[in-house]
């Protein structure tokens, strides 16, 4: 998996939207971006994933640059629930699939 | 949607006693399953990834021996410590790929929480 790197915390005020970034300039053209979560004493938990376009679900969105050697995960509505460790994991699928590579992610800690 | 689940989610033993912990698909079929080990303000690392009929193939540096994988369904997965040590506690956690295709969402466990004193 190529490496990605995120930002060790963020903050974000409920109700707002929170953008948290990660680089993976290393990535391959066959690696998709995962963004997972883990909340405090549970197992991870998915949001989404993307190759190349923009994908959007009922809880995020997920911005790749061009030259998918960076992406946003975009929570619209931040609520204090959404307080979580973000883990951004690039993973080719296939034979690797399932083995992903958790970096030490992004604290967002959303504050009333 | 698919759920994975884990039992126990906490469990506590004395040193040199053997753990075991299961991971149960309960609405899909999971040929593969994975299990992964976290400690304390640490992220996730893969331990070992878990085949249905065939032996569980492990990460570097972890001990297959000590880590005793059994996957004998298509819906059950189990991990046994043997010979717990105080160093094994941690946090132990499976995933398990419902089948849709190999690109798609992992699912994992609540985790079961080990402490061996």
């Amino acid at each position: 998996d190529a490496k990605t790197t995120q930002p060790p915390s963020m903050d974000c005020a409920e109700g707002r939207a929170a953008n948290l970034p990660c680089n993976h300039s290393t990535i391959s053209g066959n690696e998709y971006v995962y963004w997972y979560r883990q909340i405090h004493s549970q197992g991870p938990q998915y949001i989404i994933h993307g190759l190349k376009n923009n994908e959007t679900n009922e809880m995020a969105s997920l911005i790749i640059t061009e030259d998918r050697k960076s992406s946003t995960l975009i929570l619209p509505h931040a609520t204090l629930r959404d307080t979580a460790v973000y883990y951004c994991i690039a993973n080719a699928g296939g034979t690797s699939y399932g083995k992903l590579t958790f970096g030490q992610g992004t604290i967002l800690t959303v504050h009333p | 949607g698919a759920v994975v689940s884990q039992h126990p989610s906490w469990v506590i033993c004395k040193s040199g006693t053997s753990v075991k912990i299961e991971c149960r698909s309960l609405d899909f079929q999971a040929t593969t399953m994975f299990w992964y080990r976290q400690f304390p303000k640490q992220s996730l690392m893969l331990m070992a990834t878990s085949n249905e009929g065939s032996k569980a193939t492990y990460e570097q540096g972890v001990e297959k021996d000590k880590f005793l994988i059994n996957h004998a369904s298509l819906t059950l997965s189990t991990l046994t410590v043997t010979s717990a040590h105080p160093e094994d506690s941690s946090f132990y956690i499976c995933s398990a790929n419902s089948g849709g295709g190999n690109t798609g969402e992992l699912f994992f466990g609540e985790g079961s929480r080990l402490t061996v004193l």
